[in-house]
């Protein structure tokens, strides 16, 4: 089983569609935990955090459910702009060399 | 400079020449880190710098790679009679503050392809 794992997609969904990622992780043990988006041939970028009791940001919610392994990631009303990968990510321990990405789940959001 | 900056952006080689790959971090970022991406997949971890600590070396490939980070800023990342499972996205990322926060900045990577 992979340490982290997430659902390669794609996700096709019109514009104003809500959608919802999860991310599953194997080491009960992890601390942190962090969601990025790629965009089609860029670098990583951090979207957001993953706090304990959860957090928004705008049109994104990210939410732990410790008991389950899982992380998810919401998105309301989607825009065409939306459209990228999203890569989550674990860590462990409290030390750096432990962050481990998952695949990626790509996300199409059409017109 | 204003973010992570990695050199070349493209480098095309032959199969068995060897390869250098440049990262200049943001200045005062402490912890480095390289990344692999190849095509369509996620991103596989290769090695970890952290201040004067000795590196995470444990996601190398095999022996052919190899890194250094000279006085605590810029890394390169060496590739020794490259093959062509090679190919792919070099990505460097660093960081202010090593684990918890996680806020990687990552550099636009490096593409290498081996003929």
């Amino acid at each position: 089983r992979k340490e982290v794992e997430q659902d390669p997609g794609p996700f096709n969904v019109p514009e104003g569609a809500t959608v919802a990622f999860n991310c599953t992780y194997s080491n009960s043990a992890s601390q942190s935990f962090f969601w990025y988006r790629q965009d089609c041939r860029k670098e990583p970028k951090l979207l957001m955090s993953v706090y304990s009791s959860g957090n928004e940001d705008g049109r994104f919610t990210a939410q732990l459910n410790r008991a389950s392994q899982y992380i998810s990631l919401l998105i309301r009303d989607s825009k065409l702009s939306d459209s990228a990968t999203y890569l989550c990510v674990v860590n462990p321990n409290n030390a750096g060399n432990m962050l481990t990405f998952g695949g990626g789940t790509r996300l199409m959001v059409k017109p | 400079g204003a973010g992570v900056s990695q050199s070349p952006s493209n480098k095309v080689t032959e199969k068995g020449k060897d390869v250098e790959l440049r990262c200049d971090p943001i200045s005062g970022h402490t912890a480095l880190y390289w990344y692999r991406q190849s095509l369509g997949q996620g991103l596989e971890f290769l090695i970890y710098f952290q201040g004067n600590s000795a590196p995470d070396k444990s996601g190398l490939p095999s022996d052919r790679f190899s890194a250094e980070r000279t006085g605590g800023s810029v890394s390169t990342l060496t590739i020794q009679r490259t093959q062509q499972e090679d190919s792919a996205v070099y990505l460097c990322a660093s960081s202010t503050t090593p684990g918890m926060l996680a806020k990687l900045f990552f550099g636009s990577g490096t593409q290498l392809s081996v003929l």
